[in-house]
């Protein structure tokens, strides 16, 4: 079956203008996270959807991040205002979240480049 | 302290060695345990899951858990060039947490 795609691979944007992130989770899986990955380093958590429950936004660096997930599929990252250090791949994944099969599949990422 | 530790490496064994990978984490309420492979440029994907203190073992590969030591190993045997790559652990508290990644350990391993 279909995996996690996201949108666009890469983007290419200049220093204060915003920009949209979309992401694809598998059919049926109702936990959706966003993480981002900067040259080199680990996976940063940003924001984790899980059904209709509110979603986690602890790891949002600053308030020019934001997501929603439309009717509990599609899920969209913004950023607002980009700055250079915003510049990273950003993954999206999906999962279940049943005892026992809480896995998470990742998607191929967008690569973000801020001028 | 960060939630969860590992070497960064790299970690280099030669080809049809034993590679042993480790992970600490912090929050003893952790109740489940992943291990991720991700190939440069390319995102992560799950090895290994476990649950419960002990081994779980999968092909050639094995991940042990020792929850009163906070600790989670993945072991790698007869090791092959093709897994060369970085191996994220990732520790999970509780139905509907999310997870928490480490920063990863570079496995490089010499034909």
């Amino acid at each position: 079956g279909a995996g996690v795609s996201q949108s666009p691979s890469n983007k290419v944007t200049e220093k204060g203008k915003d920009v949209e992130l979309r992401c694809d989770p598998i059919s049926g899986h109702t936990a959706l996270y966003w993480y981002r990955q900067s040259l080199g380093q680990g996976l940063e958590f940003l924001i984790y959807f899980q059904g209709n429950s509110a979603p986690d936004k602890s790891g949002l660096p600053s308030d020019r991040f934001s997501a929603e997930r439309t009717g509990g599929s599609v899920s969209t990252l913004t950023i607002q205002r980009t700055q250079q250090e915003d510049s990273a791949v950003y993954f999206c994944a999906s999962g279940t979240t049943g005892t026992g099969a809480q896995h998470q599949y990742f998607g191929p990422g967008t690569r973000l480049t801020v001028t | 302290q960060k939630e969860v530790e590992q070497n960064s490496g790299p970690l280099s064994v030669p080809e049809g060695a034993i590679a042993s990978l480790n992970c600490t984490y912090s929050d003893r309420g952790s109740q489940s345990f992943f291990w991720y492979r991700q190939y440069s440029g390319k995102s992560p994907e799950l090895i290994m899951s476990i649950y419960s203190n002990g081994d779980k073992e999968d092909g050639r590969f094995t991940a042990q858990l020792n929850k009163a030591s906070q600790y989670v190993s993945l072991l790698i045997r007869d090791s092959q060039p093709s897994d060369s790559a970085t191996y994220l652990c990732a520790v999970k508290r509780d139905y509907g947490q999310n997870f928490v990644f480490g920063p990863g350990t570079r496995l490089s391993v010499l034909p």
